[in-house]
């Protein structure tokens, strides 16, 4: 069964470093999310993607954040400049269509130490 | 603000057990009700999708069902393996995007 992978599955790193978080999708699937769940805490949306744009993003996607699709089969979640409370667990989603349900990929937790 | 909860926050049932979980929601424009399985340490299992009040769906031991306020998951003869935490989100807006509830945690004990 097709499904959403992501590496790594674990990243430590310094604040104020720059991480790139990276996700293969659902190989037909043509809309893509990312996700983010601190710990203990509920998940919450960042930003949508599709066809090569930003569909939507919410108030926690500010300018350290960026995303790209650098090919035809991955999807990155960059940040720039790390801050301690960027420390989460990261989710990646796809569906096929905009209507269609979002599968979610294994995550990467993320440590800003 | 688009506001998902979920209750109860955390269930504790016998092997057999049948209970509900509920989602209320407080969305503009909802496009359809996800639930979601989670076990700890990875990403949300997909579960269902409820796009109209009045609409039920069945897999296995689970039936989720919609009105216009809110979603039910009901767990009938529960099994230990079905512990998880059960996610709830509200599908809206332009971007497609999904607004979770804080989860029900639920064990099953034999």
């Amino acid at each position: 069964e097709p499904e959403v992978t992501q590496t790594p599955s674990h990243q430590v790193t310094q604040m104020g470093q720059e991480v790139i978080l990276r996700c293969v999708p659902i190989s037909n699937h043509l809309y893509f999310y990312w996700y983010r769940q601190i710990l203990g805490q509920k998940v919450e949306f960042l930003v949508s993607f599709y066809n090569n744009e930003i569909s939507e993003k919410s108030e926690i996607f500010d300018d350290q954040f960026s995303v790209e699709r650098p090919d035809g089969s991955n999807f990155t979640l960059k940040i720039r400049s790390t801050k301690l409370e960027d420390s989460a667990m990261y989710f990646c989603a796809s569906s096929a269509t905009g209507e269609e349900t979002q599968y979610f990929g294994p995550g990467t937790r993320l440590l800003v130490l | 603000e688009d506001q998902v909860t979920q209750s109860p926050e955390a269930l504790r049932l016998q092997e057999g057990e049948s209970s509900s979980l509920n989602c209320s929601y407080t969305v503009s424009g909802l496009r359809g009700l996800f639930w979601y399985r989670q076990d700890p340490g990875k990403g949300p299992e997909f579960l269902f999708t409820l796009y109209s009040a009045g609409e039920e769906k069945e897999k296995e031991r689970l039936k989720a069902t919609l009105t216009k306020k809110e979603s039910f998951l009901h767990i009938t003869a529960p099994k230990p393996e079905d512990s998880a935490t059960y996610l709830c989100a509200a599908f809206t807006g332009g971007g497609n995007k999904l607004t979770f509830g804080t989860g029900t945690q639920l064990k099953v004990e034999l």
